[in-house]
């Protein structure tokens, strides 16, 4: 079954840059999303389709995918940012949904 | 306003069985995949199966497949998540939530239930 590798955690200072990676074989040449999800609530979609933002999303969150690894960058980093992301795609071979194991996001 | 409303927490028994819904507003039902999604205790988000509602086609985890059954009412335009044996281990917040837009199961969760919370305990 296809599996996705999330760093556990990722630390960043307040107005930084931070990137969670989402490794996969070939991950590429799938679509990735990636979800937000704070304590004690519903995960959020925060990027689909590897870049593309839902409305309501701030413009500091974007994403890449290429090779083997997904990318989700939040640029200037805010307190309110502290929270679970979870990458996610939809293996056509399986016909299954896979989630990554999730990246805790610590603003320092 | 498309919604997904959750029916509440509940406390079981090991061994009790269990339905819980999802119940979809403001989207045409019968058109969207709906997945479920669990949730243990201070861990990751664990995709469990999903269902169009429209032909009730159902595709489930291997690490879920014969454990729960997913189905859904397109009459009152509600999902359901089923167990016949509660375990112990079955303590977990439970997620529904749609796959938007129109290339169904490719396309992310867009919308999501506020969760179903399940405390199986002796």
């Amino acid at each position: 079954s296809y599996v996705l590798t999330q760093p556990p955690s990722v630390s960043v200072a307040p107005g930084q840059t931070a990137r969670i990676t989402c490794g996969g074989n070939n991950i590429g040449s799938k679509s990735v999303h990636w979800y937000q999800q704070k304590p004690g609530q519903a995960p959020v979609l925060a990027v689909y389709a590897d870049s593309d933002r839902p409305s309501g999303i701030p413009e500091r969150f974007s994403g890449s995918n290429s090779g083997n690894t997904a990318t989700l960058t939040i640029s200037r980093v805010e307190a309110g940012d502290e929270a679970d992301y979870y990458c996610q795609v939809w293996d056509s071979s399986s016909d299954h949904v896979v989630f990554g194991g999730g990246t805790k996001l610590t603003v320092l | 306003e498309v919604q997904l409303v959750q029916s509440g927490a509940e406390v079981k028994k090991p061994g009790e069985s269990l339905k819980i819904s999802c119940k979809g507003s403001g989207f045409s039902f019968t058109n969207y995949w709906i997945g479920w999604v669990r949730q243990m205790p201070g861990k990751g988000l664990q995709w469990m199966g999903f269902i169009y509602p429209g032909n009730s086609d159902t595709r489930y985890s291997p690490s879920f497949q014969g454990q729960v059954t997913i189905s859904a009412d397109t009459s009152i335009n509600t999902a359901y998540l089923q167990w016949s044996s509660l375990e112990a281990s079955d303590t977990a917040m439970y997620f529904c939530a749609r796959h938007g837009g129109n290339s169904g199961r490719r396309n992310p969760y867009d919308y999501w239930g506020q969760g179903t919370l399940v405390t199986v305990s002796s």
